[in-house]
C-alpha cells in the first residue's frame, strides 16, 4: 500500500528565512515520483517540484528544493527566503509509476510572518 | 494557453439529490483525474479517464461515476448525495498515462445540506 505522511499540521516562519516541510512516504514499488503542491485559500493546487525515485540529485526549482533521502523514505520541501505569498497549505504527493494516480498527505499549513 | 477549468465554482444540494460536475483539461492533455478533498484533508483519488474509459478507481462507492467525451472533457456524477459528500472536488489533467505532472483546476465546492 502507498502512504504519505506529513506530521506538521502547521508551521510558522519569519519572512526571508528558510523553512523545511517534512514528508515521509511508504511504498514497496521501486519506481515512483514525489511531488509537492501548494494550495492557497482559493483552492487551486499549484505544482511546485518533482523528484523521481531514480534521480540521484535533489530537485530544485527556484526557491524550492526537495531534500530526497531514499533510504529514509523522506522527501522534505525546503523553501528559501520565505515570502508573505508563500502562506498556504502544502501537500506532499506520490505517484507510483505503474499506477497513474496520486496519493496525497494531509498537508502542512505554512504561515509566513512579516 | 487555457489551464484546467471546472464548473460550477460552488454548488449547494440536498441529501438524496444528484449532481454533475464538469471539467475541461489543459490544452493538449488527454487524461483527466478526479479528486475529493474534504475540509482539512488532502485530496483523495476518485477515478481517472483516458480514451473515454475509466482506467483506475479509488476507494469510492458506485454512487460516484464519470464520463469522458471525445474532446477529453469530463464529468463527475454523484447520485444519492450524502452529507459526507460535501467537499472540494478537484479535476486534474495530464498527457497520457505515463506523464508525471498533473495540472489541477480551481475545484468545485459542493455543499450537501
Amino acid at each position: 500500500a502507498q502512504k504519505i505522511t506529513q506530521t506538521q499540521p502547521g508551521m510558522f516562519v519569519q519572512e526571508k528565512e528558510a523553512v523545511t516541510l517534512d514528508c515521509t512516504y511508504d511504498t514497496s514499488d521501486q519506481s515512483y515520483g514525489l511531488f509537492w503542491y501548494k494550495q492557497p485559500s482559493s483552492g487551486e493546487m499549484i505544482f511546485l517540484i518533482y523528484q523521481g525515485s531514480y534521480d540521484e540529485q535533489n530537485a530544485t526549482e527556484g526557491r524550492y528544493s526537495l531534500n530526497f533521502q531514499k533510504a529514509r523514505k523522506s522527501a522534505n520541501l525546503v523553501i528559501s527566503a520565505s515570502q508573505l505569498g508563500d502562506s498556504a497549505m502544502y501537500f506532499c504527493a506520490m505517484r507510483v509509476t505503474n499506477f497513474n494516480k496520486f496519493y496525497f498527505g494531509s498537508g502542512t499549513k505554512l504561515n509566513v510572518k512579516p | 494557453d487555457a489551464g484546467v477549468t471546472q464548473s460550477p465554482t460552488h454548488l449547494i444540494k440536498t441529501r438524496g439529490q444528484q449532481v454533475t460536475l464538469r471539467c475541461s483539461p489543459k490544452s493538449g492533455h488527454d487524461t483527466v483525474s478526479w479528486y475529493q478533498q474534504a475540509l482539512g484533508q488532502g485530496p483523495q483519488f476518485i477515478f481517472q479517464y483516458y480514451e473515454e474509459e475509466e482506467r483506475q478507481r479509488g476507494n469510492f462507492p458506485d454512487r460516484f461515476s464519470g464520463h469522458q467525451f471525445p474532446n477529453y472533457s469530463s464529468e463527475l456524477n454523484v447520485n444519492a448525495l450524502l452529507l459526507g459528500d460535501s467537499a472540494l472536488y478537484l479535476c486534474a489533467s495530464n498527457t497520457g498515462l505515463g506523464s508525471y505532472e498533473q495540472y489541477f483546476g480551481p475545484g468545485t465546492r459542493l455543499t450537501v445540506t
